[in-house]
């Protein structure tokens, strides 16, 4: 248990709105990751932070923006959510200012009607 | 960009046979990482790799780093039901570069 909490777990939304995912971790980490995943493309990275008010673009960002006022809460926001952001989102965090040790949180499921 | 292959894609087993999977890159890693996903749930860490030639175990698995540090394998020996879901590999090139994920393996066992 790497001590990351996601919240929402489940969330269905419309068409337009914002919606915002948080994840908070206990352990003071200083890199935290947001991925999605779908059928047939695996794992792919929106966006990261490696410290406070740090943060840059993963592989799929477009549509997606964070923030990461406090070391550990790193908020996801899509600002007009679409159906192709129907997906589940997992937020991971990293151990260690060395090596490349990823653990994940237990993922938020969204679907946008 | 980089892209990892893992097969095979999907494989059913019998209940106590061993299994084998690996994960191929175009490029070199230094760091390998295999997880397994099981459904709803996000994927667990089942052993990191940071050295080629390395061979690790955690249990029943076993992975290892490539020589060639382009590839990586794991091994399940004497397979049971509760090893049935996703297993994915994820390598990185530099100890600070992003991790990037392989498609995934789905694992069935028949008991």
């Amino acid at each position: 248990d790497a001590g990351i909490t996601q919240s929402p777990r489940h969330k269905v939304t419309e068409t337009g709105t914002p919606v915002t995912l948080r994840c908070h971790q206990t352990e003071n980490h200083r890199y935290m990751y947001w991925y999605r995943q779908d059928p047939g493309h695996g794992l792919r990275l929106i966006h990261y932070s490696y410290g406070v008010k740090d943060t840059d673009k993963g592989e799929v960002s477009d549509g997606y923006s964070v923030s990461r006022s406090k070391t550990e809460d790193f908020l996801l926001t899509l600002e007009s959510a679409t159906s192709s952001q129907t997906s589940v989102y997992f937020c991971a965090i990293r151990t260690g200012e060395t090596g490349n040790t990823i653990y994940f949180g237990e993922g938020s499921w969204l679907t946008v009607v | 960009g980089q892209q990892l292959n893992q097969s095979p894609q999907s494989m059913f087993i019998q209940e106590g046979e061993d299994v084998s999977m690996n994960c191929t890159s175009s490029s070199i890693f230094n760091t390998w990482l295999w997880y397994k996903q099981d459904p709803g749930e996000g994927p667990v860490l089942l052993i990191a790799l940071y050295k080629a030639g390395e061979l690790t175990s955690n249990g029943r698995l076993t992975a290892q780093f490539g020589i060639t540090r382009k590839d990586s394998f794991l091994n399940i020996s004497a397979s049971i039901p509760s090893d049935v879901g996703i297993y994915f590999c994820a390598g990185a090139k530099t100890s600070y570069d992003k991790v990037i994920f392989g498609p995934g393996t789905s694992l069935s066992v028949i008991p």
